[in-house]
């Protein structure tokens, strides 16, 4: 079974300031690991996955990931916090089989506040 | 283009009711996925639908229920509401046959009282 946990439900950066969000896995056989943002009263989009190839994943409004297998980790960072990054951000882990897109299981979430 | 579509976007229910909800896949999409996102935490997966079938199922009490059409769009049905099903319910398509992303829906906002 694969899981995933987002450290700190809470994250508060100020506006130009360096966006990191913390998520750690675990998973028996190697993984697909998301990227997910919600906005208030919103569905989830995705932001960025990885999925086996590059381990620096780059995805919409300048966030990147990088996968560490030595440390089962897939940190989300952006280098300059925008206002409009306030928002809840999901990380969430699958499996790829014969039957393509297994179920997604994700993390707790982490809010993001930014401070103006 | 049109995304991922869900029908209602709110509902409000009382315990012992039953509930039905709609999602419309992404043109192109083969799959359907719900999740139940209880408020404050993340989406739980309840099951997927292929072919009409239910291909995996989470942890979900068999008051849960779905379907599959043959235009790909999806319904959920919950039998004999608690409080506990109180959540934003969420629809995911994806195309089976590649390594591609499940897309999401707005959600349905489910209110028992």
């Amino acid at each position: 079974a694969q899981s995933v946990t987002q450290l700190g439900s809470h994250v508060s950066v100020s506006e130009g300031a360096l966006v990191l969000l913390r998520c750690n896995y675990s998973s028996s056989v190697p993984p697909y690991l998301f990227w997910y943002v919600q906005y208030p009263n919103q569905g989830l989009q995705l932001l960025l996955k990885y999925t086996s190839a590059a381990t620096l994943v780059k995805g919409i409004n300048g966030f990147e990931a990088e996968f560490k297998k030595s440390e089962t980790s897939f940190h989300l960072t952006k280098p300059s916090a925008h206002m409009s990054d306030a928002a809840e951000y999901f990380c969430a882990v699958s499996l790829i089989s014969n039957f393509g897109n297994e179920k997604l299981t994700f993390g707790t979430g982490t809010r993001l506040t930014i401070i103006p | 283009d049109a995304g991922v579509t869900q029908s209602p976007t709110h509902l409000i229910k009382t315990r012992g009711q039953q509930v039905t909800l709609r999602c419309s896949p992404k043109s192109g999409h083969d799959t359907v996925s719900w999740y139940q996102q209880a408020l404050g935490q993340g989406p739980q997966f309840i099951f997927q639908y292929y072919e009409e079938e239910e291909r995996q199922r989470g942890n979900f009490p068999d008051r849960f229920s779905g379907h599959q059409f043959p235009n790909y769009s999806s319904e959920l049905n919950v039998n004999a509401l608690l409080l506990g099903d109180s959540a934003l319910y969420l629809c995911a398509s994806s195309f089976t046959r590649g390594l591609d992303t499940q897309y999401f829906g707005p959600g349905t906002r489910l209110t028992v009282l």
